[in-house]
């Protein structure tokens, strides 16, 4: 059974900072990894995803790296905003399922000014 | 991108009542949709899989009584939780397959049930 991990639990940062989260996971037969943003009461906000012929994914301040023999994403942020403050998802989608994905437990995020 | 919309955003409810969350793709037709559940401060499990006009399949531990879908639509997708009470108070998200966008997991606003 696929299990993903998230580390740390939570992060409190200085704006400004470069910051990275951590994800791993038990199996490597994955389809793709997708990093997702949830507000406090909110639905998800798809960040990016990787493919798992992929290595890595870049958007704006944002770049996900995929490293599936060893089970493990990171999620780099550049230049941390309180904006960003959030908790971060990541999730696993198996090779052999639909969409169904496999949570971790998130990393729950705070840029102070 | 794909949307999906799910209604209502927030619900409360008298204990032994019953609530209907609603899951609707709008702009693709979604042969699968996926219920998931997220207690305070914990990650989103996967509930069920609703494929569009056959039975749901359930996760392990999920009733399949209490908590009734329905795929009736290519659409929509209905969670019905039956005679609620306290401890079935929680955030439901649904998220629907998009078959002409298949890498990519679309996600309603997620319905935050609170049973009094």
């Amino acid at each position: 059974k696929q299990e993903v991990t998230q580390i740390p639990a939570a992060l409190s940062v200085p704006e400004g900072e470069n910051l990275v989260l951590n994800c791993s996971f038990t199996d490597s037969a994955i389809y793709n990894l997708q990093w997702f943003r949830q507000d406090p009461g909110k639905g998800l906000t798809s960040l990016l995803l990787i493919q798992s012929s992929q290595r890595e994914q870049t958007s704006g301040r944002l770049n996900a790296s995929l490293d599936k023999s060893s089970g493990r994403s990171t999620l780099y942020i550049a230049a941390s905003q309180p904006g960003d403050s959030a908790t971060y998802l990541c999730a696993v989608r198996p090779h052999n399922a639909g969409n169904m994905l496999t949570f971790g437990g998130g990393t729950r995020l705070m840029v102070k000014p | 991108g794909a949307v999906v919309s799910q209604h209502p955003s927030w619900v409360i409810c008298k204990s032994g009542t019953s609530v209907k969350i609603e899951c609707r793709s709008l702009d693709f037709q979604a042969t699968t949709m996926f219920w998931y559940r997220q207690f305070p401060k914990q990650s989103l499990m996967l509930m069920a899989t609703s494929n569009e006009g056959s039975k749901a399949t359930y996760e392990q531990g999920v009733e399949k009584d209490k908590f009734l879908i329905n795929h009736a639509s290519l659409t929509l997708s209905t969670l019905t939780v039956t005679s609620a009470h306290p401890e079935d108070s929680s955030f439901y998200i649904c998220s629907a397959r998009d078959p002409g966008r298949d890498t990519e997991a679309f996600f309603g606003q997620g319905t935050r049930l609170t049973v009094v």
